[in-house]
């Protein structure tokens, strides 16, 4: 597998279970991103972690846990979420997160659907 | 705070050219980078500038004024496949910010 990865690709979930999305790159990059991308706004940064240490945190409510083991690999834990948590989330990788030119690389993202 | 804007929405014909404007007011500047997203698809990277001046590969160009807070993404021989949504991104000090998208559409 190339590139950044993400599973699942789509998830269904109710307000009171707990889920977890998974995203794992395989380009030797150190900095991981988690995004959330609504209809018609911007992306929201949520999360940034480099050599596994998180380094950004963008307010994001307590029910969206996120961990990272390893600089590959990269998760989101979810818990008793709104149906305004509906939304596409997006993982990116860069090789490092604190220089100018290096660029992200996104997943194909997580479709998710709170009921 | 930070603020990217870029049109909502465009229409342009195939064969055409089109120019897609972002202005920006960040707290840092460690470039400009333009993206482009199909629906239902990741985001793919397009462009990066962080000199002013006009950046160009291939079909697209990329052109930055840091005075200005201005940039613009230049597509030229429109091709049907081009119609998707193109994201403005400024790289602050670690972080990047993103614009709302333009969605691109392109007609026969």
């Amino acid at each position: 597998e190339t590139g950044v990865t993400q599973t699942p690709r789509h998830l269904v979930m109710g307000m009171t279970n707990k889920k977890s999305l998974k995203c794992e790159q395989h380009l030797g990059h150190n900095a991981m991103y988690w995004y959330k991308q609504s209809a018609k706004k911007p992306l929201e940064l949520m999360f940034v972690y480099n050599f596994k240490e998180q380094t950004e945190n963008n307010s994001v409510p307590s029910r969206f846990s996120p961990e990272c083991p390893n600089s590959s690999h990269l998760f989101l834990h979810l818990h008793t979420l709104q149906p305004e948590d509906s939304a596409l989330y997006l993982c990116a990788s860069s090789p490092r997160s604190s220089v100018g030119t290096d660029t992200q690389y996104f997943g194909p993202g997580t479709r998710l659907t709170v009921l | 705070g930070q603020n990217i804007d870029q049109p909502t929405e465009m229409t342009a014909t195939e064969g055409a050219i089109v120019q897609i404007n972002c202005t920006y007011q960040t707290s840092g500047f460690n470039g400009l980078f333009w993206y482009q997203q199909h629906a239902g698809e990741a985001p793919t990277f397009l462009s990066y500038n962080v000199l002013d001046g006009l950046e160009e590969k291939g079909r697209f160009s990329s052109f930055l004024s840091r005075s200005k807070g201005y940039s613009y993404l230049l597509l030229k021989e429109l091709q049907m496949k081009d119609s998707a949504s193109y994201l403005c991104a400024v790289k602050g000090f670690n972080k990047f910010y993103f614009g709302s998208g333009t969605k691109l559409n392109v007609k026969p």
